[in-house]
């Protein structure tokens, strides 16, 4: 069962205008979320968090929203460039029994940004 | 360079054959992480170390999976009598404790022929 769902396998959007980067879950017990970039053959790169008492949280081109009544989050990224071509995981966490803050991933989203 | 390394970047290997892998974490985190990530998918949750301690297993960690910690530094996945399903990229990851953000190495791709 998909605890964390990124329901766009791809998102296209030109130069200089806004991406928008959709995550819906399932598991009402998740207090943190996160947004990781990845290239190919590389790992993921941390992007942004926002923890379960807010529901913003801005870094300078990237923002995160939360939207905890309809267990949806966004990562807005403007004006979008083209090395913001990558897969977007969005990912969450709850306390586990044995503490570890382990993380669940979506599938991904690629987004390519066309000059 | 101060961030997960993970060593060896790609593995081949015959179905049978074991193998063993290895994470350096970045020298202040206490928590480490191994995760697999398989075509078209996130990156899934393996096992949690801190410090030392071996906390936290997936069920997706068969018994031919084990794993290290030892001192707390670098961490070791071996895997005995590799099959072709465990072909995947295996990613490390590291965090401070009472910090979620975990810093992923680059993962060690796995081939089993």
């Amino acid at each position: 069962d998909q605890q964390v769902k990124q329901n766009s396998p791809s998102l296209s959007v030109q130069e200089g205008r806004i991406s928008i980067l959709n995550c819906d879950y399932t598991n009402s017990m998740f207090d943190y979320f996160l947004w990781y970039k990845k290239y190919p053959a590389e790992g993921p790169t941390f992007l942004i968090s926002i923890s379960s008492i807010k529901d913003k949280n801005e870094d300078g081109r990237f923002t995160v929203f939360l939207n905890k009544s309809a267990k949806h989050l966004s990562l807005h990224i403007v004006p979008s460039q083209p090395g913001d071509s990558a897969v977007y995981f969005c990912a969450a966490s709850a306390k586990s029994q044995g503490g570890s803050e382990k993380l669940v991933f979506g599938k991904g989203t690629k987004l390519t940004v066309n000059p | 360079d101060t961030g997960v390394s993970q060593d060896p970047r790609h593995k081949i290997t015959k179905r049978g054959q074991n193998v063993t892998f290895r994470c350096d974490p970045i020298s202040e985190h206490n928590r480490l992480y191994w995760y697999r990530q398989t075509l078209g998918q996130g990156p899934e949750f393996l096992t949690y170390f801190q410090n030392e301690a071996q906390l936290e297993k997936s069920r997706l960690l068969s018994d031919r999976f084990s794993a290290e910690r030892p001192k707390g530094s670098f961490s070791t996945l071996e895997i005995q009598r590799t099959e072709q399903g465990d072909s995947a990229m295996y990613l490390c990851a590291s965090s401070l404790y009472a910090s979620t953000e975990a810093f992923f190495g680059q993962g060690t791709r796995l081939t089993v022929v």
